[in-house]
């Protein structure tokens, strides 16, 4: 199994540009997440998802877009780069019968925009 | 919304002695976890707790759910270098969201 993988590793934008960030996992897990780490600071949820077709926000989802058509795949797409979205981005994924259990955080993406 | 602290924000420990570091929530939590980061890598999960006053054990890791649900502890006994990294709590209140503390950066003196 892979577990979690994230593409790209790493990515410079240029402010207003828009792209998306790759997340996919193997273990077939209901919940998955997206976070942002910025130096020395914690992890921040952006958005979760607890099945395919559900979505909802975290606590800061401003300027980020989710979509989760299948079970595996859980793309962050940024709408307009700003350099306030300059973090580490963490994928994670979980099973999520009735609580949130052990999560599985992919390697992450680090995005810089200039 | 839902809170957590972590406390000390840094940890400079001498190799072989032990520590002590804090999660507070500002809400009663149904679970927490513990997460550990290493320099430049992703959260690995250590442990989840979810019975009100839960102690765990992991080698030299002891791990405390507080009786209130609100707080937790991690206590690591004769530090080593392979400790060093940041120690995250995330706890699950109400809801399908984890929130993360800001964690304990450890560093261990040789």
């Amino acid at each position: 199994n892979a577990g979690v993988t994230q593409t790209p590793k790493f990515q410079v934008l240029k402010t207003g540009q828009s792209m998306t960030l790759q997340c996919a996992q193997d273990m077939n897990h209901e919940y998955m997440s997206w976070y942002r780490q910025d130096p020395g600071m914690g992890l921040r949820l952006i958005h979760y998802s607890v099945g395919a077709g559900i979505t909802d926000q975290g606590e800061v989802p401003n300027g980020y877009n989710v979509s989760r058509s299948t079970t595996e795949d859980f793309p962050l797409r940024l709408l307009s780069a700003a350099p306030s979205q300059t973090s580490v981005y963490f994928c994670a994924s979980g099973a999520s019968p009735r609580g949130i259990y052990e999560q599985y955080f992919g390697p992450g993406t680090r995005l810089t925009v200039t | 919304g839902q809170q957590v602290m972590q406390i000390p924000q840094y940890q400079h420990v001498q190799e072989g002695e032990d520590f002590t570091t804090y999660c507070n929530s500002s809400t009663t939590l149904s679970n927490i976890q513990w997460y550990k980061q290493r320099p430049g890598g992703h959260p690995v999960f250590l442990i989840q707790l979810v019975k009100s006053g839960e102690v765990k054990k992991q080698k030299r890791l002891t791990f405390q759910f507080g009786e209130a649900k609100k707080n937790s502890s991690l206590h690591i006994t004769a530090t080593q270098t392979t400790d060093v990294g940041t120690y995250f709590c995330a706890g699950q209140a109400a809801g399908n969201k984890l929130t993360f503390g800001g964690g304990t950066r450890v560093l261990v003196k040789p």
